[in-house]
């Protein structure tokens, strides 16, 4: 299985709104709504931000928000924070009953 | 709250097999799914397999022939044994729990770093 498409880095001032896209195929983002995005500060364990598409688990920023639209899921982070600087991978269920991971996108509060 | 506690050694011999378990406490690994995920240093991340009510247990295809996932339910523990290791194997190594359909990922471990070097 290949690994879902990011971009490297994405960028954004303070209080900006920035998107990161994860593009896979119709096994895996397209085919299902089981989507998922993390959060990874360097040196600690990634962190759930968005499940099954576009719900927040509990306590995660309401400045965070997905969506999906065919192939493409898309991870919003609005009001952009200093503290939102970090890397995100967006992961996917696949047709195989297995899950496989974007390449991961470094974030940059400019 | 659960929380989940990597173990093992933190240096394999290459061709060797690298193991290592999950503890997990504040919850039964009865529920939900267990997983197994890697990050080479600098790099993304790779999702290895996991496991759901110690039945049914998938694998990256990419590193299936050299995987194995086992529970320990009495412990509270799953481990993850990868056969034949090489330089490629060297990462760090988290466990996580999953939703139902393994459609997330939520809590980690704090994750450790196995070196695969002679």
């Amino acid at each position: 299985q290949s690994a879902l498409t990011q971009p490297a880095s994405v960028s954004g001032s303070p209080g900006q709104s920035i998107t990161i896209s994860c593009t896979g195929t119709s096994s895996d983002v397209g085919g299902y709504n089981y989507v998922s995005w993390y959060q990874q500060h360097p040196g600690k364990a990634p962190k759930l931000m968005i499940y099954d598409v576009s719900n927040r688990p509990s306590g995660v920023s309401n400045r965070f928000s997905g969506s999906k639209s065919g192939n493409t899921a898309s991870l919003t982070i609005s009001g952009l924070q200093t503290e939102d600087e970090a890397d995100y991978y967006c992961s996917s269920y696949t047709s195989s009953s297995t899950d496989v991971f974007g390449t991961g996108t470094k974030v940059t509060v400019l | 709250q659960v929380q989940l506690q990597e173990s093992g050694p933190g240096l394999v011999k290459p061709s060797e097999t690298l193991s290592l378990t999950c503890t997990v406490s504040g919850g039964s690994i009865s529920s939900y799914s267990w997983s197994w995920i890697r990050q080479p240093p600098g790099k993304g991340l790779e999702w290895i397999g996991y496991m759901y009510h110690s039945k049914i247990i998938n694998y990256n295809p990419s590193l299936k022939s050299r995987v194995t996932i086992s529970v320990d339910m009495s412990r509270n523990q799953f481990s993850l044994k990868v056969s034949s290791v090489t330089a490629a194997d060297t990462a760090l190594y988290y466990c996580a729990r999953g939703g139902y359909n393994n459609n997330w990922f939520d809590p980690w471990g704090q994750g450790t770093l196995v070196t695969v070097s002679s």
